[in-house]
Parts: structure tokens; C-alpha cells; sequence
């Protein structure tokens, strides 16, 4: 199973919006609705921040939201704070108890 | 509240073997399955596989077979990941993650084991 694909570097000024994809395949993303979203500051372990392709957990920020279309995931971040400066992943169930990362994408606020 | 404590880090040869373990606790253990993950430096998650807390078996990604193992000890909440033949390109942190019941994600996540291999 190949690693999902996200770019691998974005950027972004603070107030902006940015938008991270994730594209898989027909058979993966394209088929199940169980795409989530992590955050991760260097040095920390991954936060969850959008799970099942568009919900939010609890305490994340209304700026997190996810959406998908065929088989691409997304992530958009609305009013880009510094704060936001992180990795990115995308984790994808693909069938047969299997679950596939995107590559990562590394977020700068300018 | 849910919290997933790893053990520490290790320092290994290569050849030997180690293992690390995932403490679980602020819910029911056996309700959720947990994944585990590994980070080589400066590279991205990699999904290892997950191990089904209430039966004990588990289910690996391609390319984490016969090294790696996962187990149990429900009396005492937590999951091991045992690495044998440790080889170099094993150094990494690897992070223990409870899934979300209701879901495929990891809703809480270990603090992650560092586990560098080195002669």
C-alpha cells in the first residue's frame, strides 16, 4: 500500500487561509470516509485534529475543517496563526484492517 | 483523563532486541484498539499496525513482519512493541496510539520512545 500523497511543503501569512490535500486512490479514499488529520510540532507526538474526513474533536480550533472530493482529502486552515507553524499528516483506512500516512506537509506561517 | 505513558528511551546494538511499552489508562483498555507508529529522524508517520485489544491479535503493515511484534497485558493496561535483530534503520521514535471506537484515527497518542541503534 503506497503512502497517500501531500505536498510537501506549504506556506501561509498569518489571517490567511491554507488548504492541505491528500490524494489516494479510488480504493482508498476515494471509497471510505474514515480520513483523519494530525498536527505535529517538532519534538511532540501527533495531535488529532479532524477525524471521519470533516469532524473536529473537542478543543480544536473552528479554523481546522476538512472536506473530500473523490479521492482527495483536505485540509483548510482559516486565519493562519503562527501557532500553526507544524507538520501535517493525513491517515486514511484503505480496507482490509489496513490503514495508509500521507508523506507529511511541513506548514510555515511567513 | 486518557493518557497513554511510554517507556523511555533506548540505546541498543544492533542485533539485539528491545521492547518498548504503552501504559493505558482513563478508559477501558480492552475497548479500543491501539496502533502503533513509527518516525525515523527527520522523516515522516509510518503506520505500523494495530493490535486488538480484547483478543490480542494483531494486524501488521507491509514491511513490519517477523521483526516486530505486539502483545498485551490487559492486567495491567498496557501494549508492548518488541523489535528483534535491531538493525540501524530502525532508529527512530515509535508512538503508541489509541483509535477512536468509533472510528479508523488515533484520537489519543503516546509521548513516543526514542530507540537508537548504534555500534
Amino acid at each position: 500500500q503506497s503512502a497517500l500523497t501531500q505536498p510537501r511543503s506549504m506556506s501561509g501569512s498569518p489571517g490567511q487561509s491554507v488548504t492541505i490535500s491528500c490524494t489516494g486512490t479510488s480504493s482508498d479514499v476515494g471509497t471510505y470516509n474514515y480520513v483523519s488529520w494530525y498536527q505535529q510540532h517538532p519534538g511532540k507526538a501527533p495531535k488529532l485534529i479532524i477525524y471521519d474526513v470533516s469532524k473536529r474533536p473537542s478543543g480544536v480550533p473552528y479554523r481546522f475543517s476538512g472536506s473530500k472530493s473523490a479521492n482527495t482529502a483536505s485540509l483548510t486552515i482559516s486565519g493562519l496563526q503562527a501557532e500553526d507553524e507544524a507538520d501535517y499528516y493525513c491517515w486514511s483506512y484503505v480496507g482490509g484492517y489496513i490503514l495508509v500516512f500521507g508523506g507529511g506537509t511541513k506548514l510555515t506561517v511567513l | 483523563q486518557v493518557q497513554l505513558v511510554q517507556s523511555g528511551s533506548e540505546l541498543k546494538t544492533p542485533g539485539a532486541s528491545v521492547k518498548v511499552s504503552c501504559e493505558a489508562s482513563g478508559y477501558s483498555f480492552t475497548s479500543d484498539v491501539i496502533h502503533w507508529v513509527r518516525q525515523a529522524p527527520g522523516q515522516g508517520l509510518e503506520w505500523m499496525g494495530w493490535i486488538n485489544t480484547n483478543t490480542g491479535n494483531p494486524t501488521y503493515a507491509q514491511g513490519f513482519t517477523g521483526r516486530f511484534v505486539f502483545s498485551l497485558d490487559t492486567s495491567v493496561s498496557t501494549a508492548y512493541l518488541q523489535i528483534s535483530s535491531l538493525k540501524a534503520e530502525d532508529t527512530a521514535v515509535y508512538y503508541c496510539a489509541k483509535n477512536d471506537g468509533s472510528s479508523w484515527s488515533g484520537d489519543y497518542w503516546g509521548q513516543g520512545t526514542l530507540v537508537t541503534v548504534s555500534s
